[in-house]
């Protein structure tokens, strides 16, 4: 039933390690994207894949690395996490096509750098 | 960078009153979109409405309305009567056609409703 899941909720870690978040989405969309989230709410885009393709890929440190193995997923691998890191990273898709549709976004992982 | 402002980083109201959260966008594009959505304090992102700019009309629905004016390039979002619910951030967005380029957040107003 759930539109678009992340995993994990919750990703607590320590610095130098790396760490993955998953991102899956039923709604057969054609887009997914990584948002980055700050403790200020501030709402950044990271990335965006259309159809298993980059396509959007902000000024994001290279320990930031997309996944899209099928039009489904999107996955993030972060290496060396840093303390700046520490965000809720936000998963969202839309269909795109000929127009531009609302993006439906996963629940969040706040992830956490100690 | 084509920005969205939102001017309004914090705002108060009591229960009932009405609110407008005003959104400022830049854009060299012909075509393009405009979006709002909410976070309420639970953390998820929902969205509220989309606009194409081909279509000024003004929309209403329930206790929102939006009021979208191309001549200003501006967006605003208003909530008749609000609700204690109604608390939460509420983000303004441009996204430009399809594949053209990224879409881009304002930095959100923060809507506290008082009881």
């Amino acid at each position: 039933d759930t539109a678009v899941s992340q995993t994990p909720k919750y990703l607590v870690t320590q610095m130098g390690n790396d760490k993955s978040i998953k991102c899956e989405q039923n709604l057969g969309h054609d887009t997914m994207y990584w948002y980055k989230q700050d403790s200020k709410k501030f709402l950044k885009i990271m990335f965006s894949y259309n159809n298993k393709e980059l396509i959007i890929n902000e000024t994001v440190p290279n320990r930031f690395s997309p996944k899209s193995p099928d039009k489904a997923h999107l996955n993030l691998h972060i290496n060396s996490l840093e303390l700046g890191d520490s965000a809720v990273y936000f998963c969202a898709s839309s269909q795109v096509g000929l127009s531009s549709g609302e993006q439906f976004f996963g629940p969040g992982t706040r992830l956490t750098v100690l | 960078a084509q920005k969205v402002t939102q001017a309004q980083t914090e705002i108060s109201v009591v229960e009932k009153e009405d609110v407008t959260l005003d959104c400022v966008y830049e854009t060299r594009d012909t075509t393009y979109y405009l979006f709002w959505y909410k976070q309420p304090p639970s953390g998820e992102l929902v969205f509220l409405i989309r606009r194409n700019s081909f279509d000024e009309q003004n929309e209403i629905s329930g206790r929102y309305s939006w009021n979208f004016q191309k001549s200003t390039s501006s967006f605003n979002f208003t909530i008749t009567a609000s609700q204690v619910v109604d608390s939460a951030v509420y983000f303004c967005a441009r996204q430009p056609p399809p594949t053209a380029g990224k879409s881009t957040f304002g930095d959100g107003t923060t809507l506290t409703v008082k009881p």
